[in-house]
């Protein structure tokens, strides 16, 4: 099994950078992907492949991985960007995938 | 537009079975591999169980292995998952999701719940 650790909750003002942490045995030599989930909504896919963004992704959602630790950049928070955000890894050796628990951002 | 919808949640009772559906439309069923993804109320993801695009390939969560069976029709554009011997710890929304073969899930359905019946 492999654990990915996030902060339960991140405080941002508007108009500030939120960083997302999240971490995990050399997770540098993974790719990691990034999710957002509003309440009562599916999780929508942020970031692939640590880097990149799917077509509609707003600019201000960049990601980045390194050692032991992946994160997510949100520049210019706007109160909608209040979710959880999850990240998420895939074992290809053992087929399984694994997502972090979790990170509340809460926009002040 | 690319659509997944679940359904086939519902009430059950401990050590009952349920077989869960996603439909697929807006894109080329076959050529992707599909997972099931849950989410017990209040908490996070997790990973369930995966299927390759033919259907020859298949893992499973350790809370799912040895009770849940994913599977695919590709003639009718549907994903299953049969759950069986359900406790209350399978509580939770289930969700399909699309893998564009790089280990992350671009599309999801909306959901189906399973809840449980004392």
């Amino acid at each position: 099994s492999y654990v990915l650790t996030q902060p339960p909750s991140v405080s941002v003002a508007p108009g500030k950078t939120a960083r997302i942490t999240c971490g995990g045995d050399n997770i540098g030599g993974k790719s990691v992907h990034w999710y957002q989930q509003k309440p009562g909504q599916a999780p929508v896919l942020l970031i692939y492949s640590t880097t990149d963004r799917p077509s509609g992704i707003p600019e201000r959602f960049s990601g980045s991985n390194s050692g032991n630790a992946a994160a997510l950049t949100i520049s210019r928070v706007e109160a909608g960007d209040e979710a959880d955000y999850y990240c998420q890894v895939w074992d290809s050796l053992i087929y399984h995938w694994f997502f972090g628990g979790g990170t509340k951002l809460t926009v002040l | 537009q690319v659509q997944l919808v679940e359904s086939g949640g519902g009430v059950v009772q401990t050590g009952r079975s349920l077989r869960l559906s996603c439909a697929a439309s807006g894109f080329t069923f076959p050529i992707f591999p599909m997972h099931w993804v849950r989410q017990a109320p209040g908490k996070g993801l997790e990973w369930v169980a995966f299927l390759s695009n033919d259907g020859s390939s298949d893992s499973y969560a350790d809370s799912a292995k040895g009770r849940f069976t994913i599977s695919r029709d590709n003639s009718r554009n549907t994903l299953y998952l049969q759950m069986n011997s359900l406790g209350e710890d399978d509580t939770a929304t289930y969700y399909c999701a699309r893998d564009r073969d790089d280990g992350s899930f671009d599309y999801w359905g909306q959901g189906t719940l399973v809840t449980f019946s004392s």
